[in-house]
């Protein structure tokens, strides 16, 4: 089971947008959309943001959205704030026993 | 509201094994399966296994068959995670997360942080 491809960092600025990909295959991320996104902050639990591609939870931010094309899926944060710096985490569905997959995470920092 | 409260931390002698617990309140505990995933100091976080709340069934990943164990006690609705044979690299956090659907964790313990040195 090979975990999904996310860029190490990104960066912004106050109030710009960014955008972390999430890279798969056609046995996840590409096969299902069944793709979630998640939001860690240092010492923290992940918290959900994003869940089947581009729905979010009640009370998350309209300013997260997420979007998928073909093997990859992306997580949009934008009018970016100090409040989301933090670890960015996609997982996917797999058609494999396992039931899902891990992206490697992404450290977003806000300059 | 839905909850999970895990125990608190340990620390472990190579060798050694652990057991860390994930109580879980607020929902019908058998209504839905259980993950374990962990994060060792500064890495991503890895996915461990699972449990099928309704009959028990588990799944875990090829890294660590053989040394690790979940269960659960659907009287206490609660959720365990054993992993024997411990080394200095089972150093981490070690999370349980409810499964909604597909790829949905909505809610997440606290995390258990265990040490493994000698």
């Amino acid at each position: 089971q090979s975990a999904l491809t996310q860029p190490a960092s990104v960066s912004g600025s106050p109030g710009q947008s960014i955008t972390i990909s999430c890279t798969g295959t056609s046995s996840d991320v590409g096969g299902y959309n069944y793709v979630s996104w998640y939001q860690q902050h240092p010492g923290k639990a992940p918290k959900l943001i994003v869940y089947d591609v581009n729905k979010r939870p009640s009370g998350v931010s309209n300013r997260f959205s997420g979007s998928k094309s073909g093997n990859t899926a992306s997580l949009t944060i934008s009018g970016l704030q100090a409040e989301d710096e933090a670890d960015y985490h996609c997982i996917s569905y797999t058609s494999s026993i396992t039931d899902v997959v891990f992206g490697g995470g992404t450290r977003l920092t806000v300059l | 509201q839905v909850q999970f409260v895990q125990s608190g931390a340990e620390e472990k002698k190579p060798g050694a094994s652990m057991k860390v617990s994930c109580k879980a309140s607020g929902y019908t505990f058998t209504s839905y399966a259980i993950h374990w995933v962990r994060q060792a100091p500064g890495q991503r976080l890895e996915w461990m296994g699972w449990i099928n709340g309704g009959n028990g069934q588990t799944t875990y990943s090829q890294k660590f068959q053989g040394r690790i164990t979940i269960t659960r006690d659907t009287s206490a609705s609660t959720a365990y995670i054993e992993l024997s044979s411990l080394r200095s690299d089972d150093t981490a956090v070690y999370f349980c997360t409810r499964r909604i659907a597909p790829a949905v964790l909505d809610y997440w313990g606290q995390g258990t942080l265990v040490t493994v040195s000698s």
